[in-house]
């Protein structure tokens, strides 16, 4: 089976420019997230889709950060205009139902400069 | 919000040794799961437990909950080199739209020492 997708890797941009993050999820998972992890800390919730609606937003930093999710399957996180507090780890998970195990992908280290 | 917090933040241990770790958190849950994360394979989820379960295990893994105390425990037996990593915690919440989602603690640290 295969895993979660992530692109890319890596990223380095300076601060004002924007950045997008891309995600294809398991086959067949209909919930799909998108963390942040800071250096330190526990990934914290970004957003989370139940196939192409949204179940949460609530800690997307809305005037900066947008994500879709179309046809409910891969999804994009775009970041505009970043700040140097976005540098973190951006990670991509889904499961096949919400609340159940979930499977992360290798993730997307941010730089901004 | 709803978070578990890990203890301890850091863990150092012999190999063969065992290691434990305690997760405690807020509020009432439906389940709570343990999640490692190391350079190497990322963040991979190690075992679910149900708030009316109280003790699972999984190979070398042996998770207990305890709703009374609010609180979890992981316990690795016979830990490896390869069994360094950072553990987490995470528990269920409520979300926008009346579902749930999950929130992570800050983790253990552990290293095992060959």
């Amino acid at each position: 089976e295969a895993g979660v997708a992530q692109s890319p890797r890596y990223k380095i941009i300076e601060k004002r420019q924007s950045v997008a993050f891309w995600c294809n999820p398991i086959s067949g998972h209909a919930t799909l997230y998108w963390y942040q992890q800071i250096l330190g800390q526990g990934p914290k919730l970004l957003i989370q889709f139940q196939n192409n609606g949204v179940v949460d937003d609530s800690q997307l930093p809305k005037d900066r950060f947008s994500a879709e999710r179309l046809k409910g399957v891969d999804s994009t996180l775009k970041i505009q205009p970043a700040k140097l507090e976005d540098s973190a780890v951006y990670l991509c998970a889904s499961s096949f139902r919400q609340n159940y195990e979930q499977y992360f992908g290798p993730g997307t280290r941010l730089t901004v400069t | 919000s709803q978070q578990g917090e890990e203890d301890p933040q850091a863990l150092s241990i012999q190999e063969g040794e065992n290691a434990t770790m305690n997760c405690s958190y807020k509020t009432s849950i439906n389940n709570l799961q343990w999640y490692r994360q190391n350079s190497g394979r990322g963040l991979v989820h190690l075992i679910l437990i149900r708030s009316n379960e109280r003790e699972k295990h999984s190979g070398r893994l042996r998770v207990t909950l305890d709703t009374s105390k609010k609180s979890s425990s992981l316990l690795i037996t016979a830990s490896r080199a390869a069994d360094t990593a950072s553990y987490f915690c995470a528990t269920d919440a409520p979300t926008q739209g009346g579902s749930e989602k999950l929130v992570f603690g800050k983790g253990t640290k552990l290293t095992v020492n060959p």
